[in-house]
């Protein structure tokens, strides 16, 4: 069965530090894969996806993300936080289930960041 | 503005009482679903539909129902058979011509019990 793995629950980093979140898939066929975010009491706000081609996709606010085949993984990283990214992101897979688009997050990282 | 508007953002519910979750769309968007997110455990997925009038069971589905009447919205019945109701509802709506396709969430709404 298709799961997503977040090793990491809370992650704190300082202000203008880097930061990689990891994130782990299982799932048989080619993945479609996604980063969210989601501030409290917020939705989610798609950050970035990997569909196929380049394995290092950009998205919104700085972030970008390697897809591992091999490692089957999908980190997602930025180079310099701020302190506004302080927020729960969580890392997804697209699986097919009845004919239906279907996504499987995973537990999330709560990213706090100090000044 | 375009979007999916969930209402109300907070809702209590009293012993034994069925409540209602509203999610409209704009969109344009074929599919829509529901989600429920409890601390830690992620987002699961409660029913989700991929058009009118037809809608499916997701993880979760026990004590919930749900309507597709119209395109634009998909509310969501919270029902005294769901014993451990107290969590954050997200619900989210995608395409359906396009492979893959991405889903856009809404707001939220938290759901209590008194």
């Amino acid at each position: 069965a298709q799961s997503v793995t977040q090793p990491d629950i809370h992650i704190t980093v300082s202000e203008g530090a880097s930061l990689e979140l990891r994130c782990n898939y299982s799932y048989g066929a080619t993945p479609y894969l996604f980063w969210y975010v989601q501030s409290p009491g917020q939705g989610l706000q798609l950050l970035l996806k990997y569909f196929s081609g380049d394995t290092l996709v950009q998205g919104i606010k700085g972030f970008e993300a390697e897809f591992k085949r091999s490692q089957s993984s999908f980190n997602l990283r930025k180079p310099s936080v701020h302190w506004s990214d302080a927020a729960e992101y969580f890392c997804a897979v697209r699986t097919l289930t009845g004919g239906g688009n279907k996504l499987t997050f995973g537990t999330g990282t709560q990213l706090k960041v100090e000044l | 503005d375009g979007g999916i508007t969930q209402s109300p953002k907070y809702l209590f519910r009293k012993e034994g009482q069925n409540v209602t979750l509203s999610c409209e769309q704009n969109l344009n968007h074929d599919a829509m679903y529901w989600y429920r997110q409890d601390p830690g455990q992620g987002l699961r997925l409660i029913y989700y539909s991929q058009i009118v009038n037809d809608f499916q069971k997701g993880d979760i589905a026990e004590g919930y129902s749900v309507s597709r009447e119209k395109k634009e919205s998909f509310p969501l019945t919270v029902t005294s058979a769901q014993k451990n109701p107290t969590a954050f509802y997200l619900c989210a709506s995608s395409r359906e011509d396009q492979t893959p396709n991405i889903q856009y969430f809404g707001a939220g709404t938290r759901l209590s019990v008194l």
